[in-house]
């Protein structure tokens, strides 16, 4: 089944740890890597973590990432006001034959 | 600096064809797979469809096969989605993106897709 589940939205209050799943099946996180995207209200999504846990240049080091099994995870180690946004999971799915996004997570900063 | 510039969202009839454009800039453009991605009003992100970057094969995803169709013209560092048959479920707005097999580094600004009558 070619579906990967966020929880729809998450809440945390400044310098918390926030965590955010993905979950999958055997035909996509099992066997691929896990990239995740930011969204910022209003703009195009950005790349935030590849390969599971990897930091593109300029994201902070405060985000990262793990993947066991079916499940991937995007940690946010002290939450900032900046980090408000939807997060999106994604893999390759092998009986899609492309890419999967997750349904996505809407993180407010109380 | 990678920039990705789409163009040709408009408002069209159900039934209406479209053909968007991505011209990409800072990168060798040949060298690199390319998708569409789409995300309908308040809706999540969609990939629908993808190309490899030299021998041009196409992936897309059932709900749009038959209807859209990926192109590349690595001569002009472009794009494109040519678009049929459109459904007011295909309103949305089209992201290009660099990347398909691995992760998408950049994206577009992203154009608006209107179906409506």
């Amino acid at each position: 089944q070619s579906v990967l589940t966020q929880p729809p939205s998450t809440s945390g209050t400044l310098g918390q740890r926030v965590t955010i799943s993905c979950s999958g099946s055997s035909s996509n996180i099992r066997t691929n890597s896990v990239n995740w995207y930011q969204q910022l209200p209003g703009t195009a999504p950005k790349l935030l973590l590849y390969s599971n846990n990897q930091r593109p240049p300029g994201v902070p080091d405060r985000f990262s990432g793990s993947k066991s099994g079916i499940s991937a995870s995007l940690v946010i180690s002290a939450l900032q006001s900046e980090d408000g946004a939807d997060y999106y999971c994604a893999t390759w799915d092998d009986n899609l034959n492309g890419p999967l996004f997750g349904g996505g997570t809407k993180l407010t900063v109380l | 600096e990678v920039q990705l510039l789409e163009s040709g969202g408009d408002l069209v009839q159900p039934g209406g064809s479209l053909r968007l454009s991505c011209v990409a800039s800072g990168f060798t453009f040949s060298s690199d797979a390319m998708s569409w991605v789409r995300q309908a009003p308040g809706k999540g992100l969609e990939w629908i469809s993808g190309i490899s970057a030299r021998t041009g094969t196409t992936y897309v995803v059932d709900s749009v096969k038959g209807r859209f169709t990926v192109s590349r013209d690595n001569s002009k560092d472009t794009l494109y989605l040519q678009m049929s048959s459109l459904r007011p479920e295909d309103t949305a707005v089209y992201y290009c993106a660099k990347g398909l097999r691995n992760w998408f580094d950049s994206w577009g600004q992203g154009t608006l897709v209107t179906v409506s009558s």
